[in-house]
C-alpha cells in the first residue's frame, strides 16, 4: 500500500510568480485535502477535492486553486505569490466511505517566497 | 479566532515518566477530537482519537481524556520514550458530525523526551 506522496519537497519562488504543487493520494483513497502550515502554527485547511470537484474550502483567497484527476491525484496552484505564502503545504487523503477515518498526510512541500 | 488551543508550546520530560499534553477548545459543537504527531520533515501521523460520548480512550501507551464541561482534553503518554519526541497537534472537525478530512488544528506542542 503506497502512502501519500508530494512533489517537489522544496521550492523557492519570487513574489508575484505562480506555483503548482502535486500530490498522489494513498491507494484506495478518493478524497484529497490540502493544508497550509505556517511556521509555528498548526495546519490550516485550504480545500478538499472529491470526484474531481472542490468540496469544501477554508478561509483562503481565490488565487489558491486546485485540481483532482481521475486517478485521484491532485494539484494545488497558487497565483500571484505573496511573502506570507511561505509555508509547508500538506496534502492528505481519506476515504469518506470509511466513517470518521483519520487523514493520511504526505511529507509536504516547503515553499519559500522571496 | 483560535477554536482549538494548545497553550504550551513545548514540554520536556524524562524517559520513563509520564508526558501530559493539553488542549482546550471553545466550540461546544465539537464532537470528535484527534491527536496527530509530527516529526521534522514528515507529515503529521494520526495517533489517537476520542468521541464526545466518551471521556477516555486508550491505545497502548497513549490515553486521551476528554472533559466536556471544561472543554479540555489531554493526551497522556506512559512511559515516555525518546522516540516520542515530536510535535503533537490536537484537532477537531469544525462541525457536529463533520468529516475528519476537514480539521481545525491547534498550534502544537513540542515534546522532548530526555534519555
Amino acid at each position: 500500500e503506497t502512502g501519500v506522496t508530494q512533489s517537489p519537497t522544496h521550492l523557492i519562488k519570487t513574489r508575484g510568480q505562480q506555483v503548482t504543487l502535486r500530490c498522489s493520494s494513498q491507494s484506495g483513497h478518493n478524497t484529497v485535502s490540502w493544508y497550509q502550515q505556517a511556521l509555528g502554527q498548526g495546519p490550516q485547511f485550504i480545500f478538499q477535492y472529491y470526484r474531481e470537484e472542490e468540496n469544501g474550502r477554508g478561509n483562503f483567497p481565490p488565487r489558491f486553486s486546485g485540481l483532482q484527476f481521475p486517478n485521484y491525484s491532485s494539484e494545488l496552484n497558487v497565483n500571484a505569490l505573496e511573502l506570507d505564502d511561505s509555508a509547508l503545504y500538506l496534502c492528505a487523503s481519506s476515504s469518506p466511505g470509511q466513517g470518521r477515518s483519520p487523514l493520511h498526510f504526505g511529507n509536504g512541500t516547503r515553499l519559500t517566497v522571496t | 479566532d483560535q477554536q482549538v488551543k494548545q497553550n504550551s508550546p513545548s514540554l520536556s520530560v524524562q524517559e520513563g515518566r509520564i508526558s501530559i499534553l493539553n488542549c482546550d477548545y471553545t466550540n461546544s459543537m465539537f464532537d470528535y477530537f484527534l491527536w496527530y504527531k509530527k516529526y521534522p520533515a514528515e507529515g503529521p501521523t494520526f495517533l489517537i482519537s476520542i468521541s464526545s460520548i466518551k471521556d477516555k480512550n486508550e491505545d497502548g501507551r497513549f490515553t486521551v481524556f476528554l472533559n466536556k464541561s471544561a472543554k479540555h482534553l489531554s493526551l497522556h503518554i506512559v512511559p515516555s520514550q525518546p522516540g516520542d519526541s515530536a510535535v503533537y497537534f490536537c484537532a477537531a472537525p469544525p462541525t457536529y458530525g463533520g468529516a475528519t478530512n476537514k480539521l481545525i488544528f491547534g498550534t502544537g506542542t513540542l515534546l522532548a523526551v530526555q534519555p
